[in-house]
Formats: structure tokens, C-alpha cells, sequence
């Protein structure tokens, strides 16, 4: 079945830091790759995404390139801020997922200052 | 723009009392679905719906209930609730029934349920 892994956390950075968080896919099909991110206390958000292999998806400074030979959907960021801390959950959906998303464990990050 | 709206925020809960967690999303989406998230485990699909009239289980079903008569409305039920139901529990919508990848799923800001 399709499933999702995504480091463990926590990941604890000082600000202006590199931020690399690895999220590896196993899907039967050609699935979509999402990043979404909880803030404290809050829903979860669309962060990025991307529909096919090759793709980058960017949003805030962050970016993830759908790697398919490698089944792989990391999350970058050159230069982390305060206003960064949350948790980061990798997804993916396809046709026989209905729709629906498959989440990683999710990593939580805090920045530092 | 109010997207998906959950309520309640936060409630307590007696084990083996009765609850409606409610439901809407204002964007005409076809597509609806109940996550519940719990520590280490990400979230995890308990019902979805496809479409007024339409439901279907997802991977952690068992104690809970769902009905869509609204494309508007997908309330769950809680039918007797247990300890192992405390979690952060989220509504979610997408415009497309179909299937197709790449549709923005829109989520609910969480509803916090502790069953004591």
C-alpha cells in the first residue's frame, strides 16, 4: 500500500540555519506530493505541492523536488526564522487513495534565536 | 471567507457519553473527510464522502459515525465515547469526487477532544 516516511523529530535550528527535512513515498500509481504545516495551536495548512516527477514546489521560501527515481519529496529552506517553528507533515494522494492524503509521522521544528 | 469550519474547539468528554463533532465548508466542495491526529502518528483517515448521500471508511472507522445529506455538512459522530478517542480531530474539504491528484485539500482548524 502507499505510505509515507518523513524523518523523526524534533529538529531544533538556530535562525539563518539550512533546513532539511527528508520525506520518502512508496505509491502504487503516480501520485501527488504535498508538504503541509501545523503552527501551535492551529490547523494545518498547504505549504507546497507538486502534481508529477521533476516538479519543484516553492511557497514562504521553501521548496521540494518530486524525485521519482528516488521516491522522494524533501523540504528546503536556505535560512530558517523564528516565525518557522511548527511541525511539517509530508502527504501524498493518487487515484487509488481516493483522493484522500497519506501523511508522514510529521517533524516538529524550532528556531532558535 | 470562512472555508471549513469546525466546531466545537475544544470539548470534554465522559467515557461512554455521545457527541456530534460538526462540519462546513462554504466552497461547494464535492469532497469531505474526517482525519484524526494523535501524537507520532500523523493524522489518519477515519470517514470520507464523495458527494451528498455518498460515505465510506477509511483506516480508523470503528466508534465513529458519519452522514452527508448537505454537500455543505459532514458531521461525526461519536456513539459512545472511549479514552482511545482523545486526539486533535480534523474536518477536511477538496473540490474534486474523483479522484484526480493534485487537488488542494482544505482542512478545518481542529477540533480538541479529551474523553476522561
Amino acid at each position: 500500500g502507499n505510505s509515507v516516511t518523513q524523518m523523526e523529530g524534533p529538529v531544533t535550528l538556530s535562525e539563518e540555519a539550512f533546513l532539511t527535512i527528508n520525506c520518502t513515498y512508496t505509491a502504487t500509481g503516480y501520485p501527488s506530493l504535498f508538504w503541509y504545516v501545523q503552527y501551535p495551536g492551529e490547523g494545518l495548512q498547504l505549504l507546497l505541492k507538486a502534481t508529477k516527477a521533476d516538479d519543484k514546489g516553492s511557497n514562504k521560501g521553501f521548496e521540494a523536488t518530486y524525485r521519482k527515481e528516488t521516491t522522494s519529496f524533501h523540504l528546503e529552506k536556505g535560512s530558517v526564522q523564528v516565525s518557522d517553528s511548527a511541525v511539517y507533515f509530508c502527504a501524498l494522494s493518487d487515484r487509488g487513495s481516493q483522493g484522500n492524503l497519506i501523511f508522514g509521522k510529521g517533524t516538529k521544528l524550532s528556531v532558535k534565536p | 471567507n470562512a472555508g471549513v469550519t469546525q466546531t466545537p474547539k475544544f470539548q470534554v468528554l465522559k467515557t461512554g457519553q455521545s457527541m456530534t463533532l460538526q462540519c462546513a465548508q462554504d466552497m461547494n466542495h464535492e469532497y469531505m473527510s474526517w482525519y484524526r491526529q494523535d501524537p507520532g502518528m500523523g493524522l489518519r483517515l477515519i470517514h470520507y464522502s464523495v458527494g451528498a448521500g455518498i460515505t465510506d471508511q477509511g483506516e480508523v472507522p470503528n466508534g465513529y459515525n458519519v452522514s452527508r445529506s448537505t454537500t455543505e455538512d459532514f458531521p461525526l459522530r461519536l456513539l459512545s465515547a472511549a479514552p482511545s478517542q482523545t486526539s486533535v480531530y480534523f474536518c477536511a474539504s477538496s473540490y474534486s469526487s474523483t479522484g484526480e491528484t493534485g487537488n488542494t485539500i482544505y482542512f478545518g482548524e481542529g477540533s480538541w477532544l479529551t474523553v476522561v
